[in-house]
């Protein structure tokens, strides 16, 4: 079966700007999480989203959102781009969340803030 | 604050030589974890959960509750054994959760 999709691959945006990543998850998954993966911080957790509802947040500025659809795809949205904004951006799908199977990820989408 | 702990970095071995990468972990309830790879140019994927006590390309992770450890082991070490290795656990912030990743430690494994 498909794994995860995440479109683009490579993005450049100037500060200020705003973009939108995308998210096609493993069908059948239901929920969509987000991880923004950078040399310094590591892996952190920016939302999860469940049959369309954010079920989790974690802790970002409001610059960052995200949405999923009927069909289960998310996106995600930063606003306002700063340099720190600089990252790896994955997504994960699993059936119904973080516990038992754990989560299959994306390959990501790399974002450089110039 | 549930945290998770990777104290090495970067880990080298001899192929062939048996090989511990560390976790610690600190989380109030009973935890769940997870050790993920990801090997050079792949996407990071799941290695172990706890809750199977399963043997996985011949790693075995034990969670001691008693020191707070989910340390991953390998006997023999192999070239191809040579990733990013990150220990997670289950915070139970939402109804389902979501992962604290540790910061990953680099396995190199020299023939």
């Amino acid at each position: 079966k498909a794994g995860v999709t995440q479109t683009p691959r490579y993005l450049i945006k100037t500060r200020g700007q705003q973009v939108t990543l995308s998210c096609s998850p493993i069908s059948g998954h239901r929920s969509v999480s987000w991880y923004q993966q950078t040399p310094g911080q590591g892996l952190q957790f920016l939302f999860e989203y469940f049959s369309e509802t954010q079920r989790n947040k974690g802790n970002f500025p409001g610059r960052f959102s995200g949405r999923q659809f009927s069909n289960s795809r998310s996106e995600m949205n930063v606003s306002t781009l700063e340099l720190g904004d600089s990252a790896l951006y994955l997504c994960a799908s699993s059936r119904t969340g973080a516990t038992n199977y754990g989560y299959t990820f994306g390959s990501g989408t790399r974002l450089t803030v110039v | 604050a549930q945290r998770v702990t990777q104290p090495e970095k970067l880990l080298s071995v001899f192929k062939g030589a048996p090989v511990e990468l560390k976790c610690n972990y600190s989380y109030s309830g009973s935890p769940e974890l997870f050790w993920y790879v990801q090997y050079s140019r792949q996407r990071l994927q799941l290695l172990l959960r706890h809750i199977s006590r399963e043997s996985i390309k011949g790693f075995t992770a034990d969670l001691n509750k008693g020191e707070t450890s989910f340390h991953l082991k390998k006997p023999f070490a192999q070239e191809e054994d040579s990733a990013m290795y990150y220990c997670a656990l289950v915070n139970y912030g939402g109804s389902q959760g979501n992962l604290i990743f540790g910061k990953g430690t680099k396995l190199s494994v020299k023939p």
